[in-house]
């Protein structure tokens, strides 16, 4: 089955403790991105890829880091997680170009910063 | 920058009733692609209807229909004969080289 899969589904923290939420995809899609949800904000894009290596900066990317060293993986990662970090998390894919006909989403990572 | 705008935080229906939700984004590019997207208590996000800006014929998918107006810029949902599982948060978004944004999201309540 095609899909983007994401880990944790649930992750409760303590500010300042390193974490990393994993994203996997298996449709070879060259593009790949995060989004946080915020109640009367929508999705808003943290961090992108287009492919392998190459990563850019989204409308959000302040305490955030990702990187892209296989074609299939994009974690989401956060050095010194702070209260205001407190979201719901999306990985998002595509083929290159084909956003067109819509993302692939993963389930979500709710992440509580406390 | 495009930009999306949803100006209903929540919206209510009666089952078996009609409702519209709105949005209006902005963009000085004339080739892009809209999405509605609903998102139920189970978090997935799930493809409702998508709209080519360059086709004039508003897009259908069962009892869900879109007013693409282009002039306006402005692309609502409406969904006819609710039903209780048409209940979710539902976001519009707009799609233009690589690059989707969305708007704030309307809660749809179902009333039995």
């Amino acid at each position: 089955e095609a899909q983007v899969t994401q880990n944790p589904r649930y992750l409760i923290t303590v500010t300042g403790k390193k974490l990393t939420v994993t994203c996997s995809q298996n449709m070879n899609h060259e593009y790949m991105s995060w989004y946080r949800q915020d109640p009367g904000l929508g999705l808003r894009q943290i961090y992108y890829s287009m492919n392998v290596e190459v990563t850019d900066k989204g409308d959000v990317p302040e305490g955030y880091k990702v990187s892209r060293k296989e074609k299939r993986n994009f974690p989401l990662i956060l050095e010194s997680p702070s209260p205001n970090q407190t979201s719901l998390y999306f990985c998002a894919s595509s083929a290159l170009g084909q956003g067109r006909n819509g993302y692939t989403f993963g389930s979500g990572t709710r992440l509580t910063v406390v | 920058a495009q930009t999306v705008t949803q100006s209903q935080p929540e919206m209510s229906v009666q089952e078996a009733e009609t409702v519209t939700l709105s949005c209006t984004y902005d963009t000085s590019e004339s080739d892009y692609y809209l999405f509605w997207y609903k998102q139920p208590p189970s978090r997935q996000m799930i493809l409702v209807i998508r709209q080519e800006a360059y086709k004039q014929q508003n897009a259908t998918e069962n009892r869900f229909s879109v007013n693409f107006q282009k002039a306006a810029k402005s692309f609502s949902l409406k969904i006819s004969d609710s039903q209780l599982g048409d209940a979710a948060m539902y976001f519009c978004a707009f799609y233009n080289n690589n690059d989707m944004r969305f708007g704030a999201g309307t809660r749809l309540t179902v009333k039995p």
